[in-house]
């Protein structure tokens, strides 16, 4: 297992695009979260999904935003139109629900907007 | 969700240990203590976590006061690649970030 994954690492797009972002988690995680972080802040929770239910979402998701796990597998967040103030780090985790909830982060996906 | 206070930074010497206070005066019975850290550029990395009692791994001890309203994070033997940042998190379903503490270890 190579941990979680998360593609593009890198992203660069004009104000006002779509962008997707995907994550593979821990093959044996029913668990996936996405967090955005900003410079000098810590991650800021957004989503998370136990198998493909989504289960709570952060006022900081707007609807511009949304996130699917469609069979309990891989997510895809997506950006719509996106604007400045997007450009951020995007971290997925994955856990197991069971005892403590101990989350392991990929290596996030950095977007930019221009 | 229970909130966590920690120092902004911290300094520490090389070879020496480094303990990084946490404050958690509002945890609830079932909620445990967990410790992530961040490089610079990469997702946070789990350290440790524990309940009630202290814990120990091949990273890090964490010691839990008895009445559960604060921790401290130990390494025992800090090298310049601890430094990073360090988050105190007391929650369950979500884990709520703060700012952490910027921990600088001085060759």
């Amino acid at each position: 297992d190579t941990g979680v994954s998360q593609n593009p690492r890198h992203k660069i797009t004009k104000r006002g695009q779509n962008v997707t972002f995907r994550c593979d988690p821990i093959s044996e995680h029913n668990r996936l979260y996405w967090y955005r972080q900003t410079l000098g802040q810590g991650p800021e929770f957004l989503t998370y999904f136990q198998n493909e239910a989504q289960l709570e979402k952060s006022r900081l998701l707007s609807d511009r935003f949304s996130a699917e796990r469609p069979k309990g597998s891989f997510s895809t967040l997506e950006i719509q139109r996106t604007e400045q103030g997007d450009s951020a780090m995007y971290l997925c985790a994955s856990s197991v629900s069971s005892g403590a909830n101990v989350l392991t982060f990929g290596a996030g996906s950095r977007l930019t907007v221009l | 969700d229970a909130k966590t206070t920690q120092p902004p930074s911290m300094d520490c010497a090389e070879g020496r240990a480094a303990n990084l206070p946490c404050n958690h005066s509002t945890i609830s019975g079932n909620e445990y203590v967990y410790w992530y850290r961040q490089i610079h550029s990469q997702g946070p990395q789990y350290i440790i976590h524990g309940l009630k009692n202290n814990e120990t791994n091949e990273m890090a001890s964490l010691i839990i006061t008895e009445d559960r309203k604060s921790s401290t994070l130990i390494l025992p033997h800090a090298t310049l690649r601890d430094t990073a940042v360090y988050y105190c998190i007391v929650n369950h379903e979500k884990l709520t970030f703060g700012t952490g503490t910027r921990l600088t270890i001085i060759p």
